[in-house]
């Protein structure tokens, strides 16, 4: 059964710093790997989605890595800002799509 | 665009009582999810359909039942409310292929007393 763990499960910065979010997995017999962005009481975003023959994804300041040998995905944040203070929350797609429980992110002014 | 709708936002139901939880999209995508969100248990699968006619269970089925009448539409429904079924949940839509991203409604914030 697949697992995917985030660490940690809270974060604090101050604005500006340029931060990496972990995302590990169990199996890595996986077609993608999805980041979400979760605000309170919204649903979860889509930010990046790598698939399993690629190492890595692109979007404006957010850029995610791959390495499905040593099941291992990471987000990186440049530049951090306020706005970007939200949970953030790794999928692992299989046969199903398993969930971490995500990261706590908090950006200081 | 309005994506995936749910309604209602809020509820609450007393044990025993039945309700429908309602998940619509305007995406015209095959494959529709409902998942329940809680603390320290993550995201989990509830139910799917990969179209219309189609639907199977997922991770955590038991007291709930779905039917997928047109693309659009994906209801669950809670037949006997009972205390450990006070969740989030989260109606989901993508494309069919595996590798489409997954879109999120907002949520209905269920409390069963």
């Amino acid at each position: 059964k697949q697992e995917v763990t985030q660490i940690p499960a809270a974060l604090s910065v101050p604005e500006g710093e340029n931060l990496v979010l972990n995302c590990s997995f169990t199996d890595s017999a996986i077609y993608n790997l999805q980041w979400f962005r979760q605000d309170p009481g919204k649903g979860l975003t889509s930010l990046l989605l790598i698939q399993s023959s690629q190492r890595e994804q692109t979007s404006g300041r957010l850029n995610a890595s791959l390495d499905k040998s040593s099941g291992r995905s990471t987000l990186y944040i440049a530049a951090s800002q306020p706005g970007d203070s939200a949970t953030y929350l790794c999928a692992a797609s299989g046969s199903r799509l398993t969930f971490g429980e995500g990261t706590q992110l908090t950006v200081n002014p | 665009n309005a994506g995936v709708t749910q309604t209602p936002k809020f509820q609450v139901l007393k044990t025993g009582q039945s309700m429908t939880l309602q998940c619509a999209q305007d995406m015209n995508h095959e494959y529709m999810s409902w998942y329940r969100q809680d603390p320290g248990m993550g995201l989990r699968l509830i139910h799917y359909s990969v179209g219309a006619g189609i639907t199977d269970q997922g991770e955590v089925p038991n007291g709930y039942n779905v039917s997928r009448s047109t693309t659009e539409d994906f209801p669950l429904r809670l037949l006997s409310a009972a205390p450990s079924q006070t969740s989030v949940y989260f109606c989901a839509s993508r494309r069919g292929a595996y590798n489409s991203p997954l879109h999120f409604g907002n949520g209905t914030r269920l409390t069963v007393t």
